[in-house]
């Protein structure tokens, strides 16, 4: 059974800091991570996505690899209470390009003004 | 808004209906998903079709049935649903992956269903 573990949460910084979402998963062989954000009631949205190991930055989001460590996380700075929200960790299994994702828990985010 | 278009946004249904769920994409991706997904849970994958083709049937039970008429199109037919069925069911659809890398999923907005 392939896992993807997220903490629940809720994690809760202050507007403008660095809100830090910590993702691991079991597979070895994993090659795809994706981190969406889902607001109540509403459907995911992808954020970032990243293939390989190290930072893909894109705006105040950052994805960060380390395939040896089996961890993906994702970095919001100057984080804003729009922000708030669950955010998703995807994986997908066994590194081939069309298998099925593996979603985590979900980690919720609460950005205090 | 998204480029997934689901109809309807919310569905009340009995347990001796028949419905379906509409999702339409116009992004030319040839991978189309269903998942359903309850309150305070991830997304869970039901079917996959790639290509037009049943990829993926995740032991859905028959009640749920998915068809795909064209590449832009994918259906969800219920029938005899139960109340544990109520749920957000989301379309979602990739281009093709790499042997390597899965291409982003890209979510529609996901219809509400409710079985009474």
């Amino acid at each position: 059974q392939k896992e993807v573990e997220q903490n629940s949460g809720p994690l809760s910084v202050p507007e403008g800091a660095i809100a830090s979402l910590n993702c691991t998963y079991s597979d070895r062989g994993s090659q795809s991570f994706f981190w969406y954000r889902q607001y109540s009631g509403k459907s995911p949205e992808l954020i970032m996505f990243i293939y390989s190991n190290g930072d893909k930055e894109d705006g105040r989001f950052t994805a960060q690899l380390n395939k040896a460590s089996q961890y993906v996380s994702l970095l919001i700075r100057d984080s804003q209470p729009s922000d708030s929200a669950t955010y998703l960790c995807a994986v997908n299994e066994k590194g081939s390009g069309n298998t099925p994702l593996v979603f985590g828990k979900g980690t919720r985010l609460s950005v205090i003004a | 808004d998204t480029e997934v278009t689901q109809t309807p946004k919310h569905l009340v249904m009995g347990m001796t209906n028949k419905k379906s769920l509409k999702c339409e994409q116009h992004m030319g991706h040839r991978a189309m998903y269903w998942y359903k997904q309850k309150a305070k849970k991830p997304p869970e994958l039901m079917f996959v079709y790639s290509y037009e083709k049943l990829s993926i049937n995740e032991s859905v039970p028959s009640r749920f049935s998915p068809e795909c008429p064209n590449s832009s199109l994918l259906n969800l037919h219920l029938h005899a649903l139960q109340p544990e069925d109520s749920a957000l069911y989301l379309c979602a659809s990739s281009q093709s992956g790499t042997r390597r890398n899965n291409s982003p999923l890209h979510f529609g907005n996901g219809t509400r269903l409710t079985v009474t």
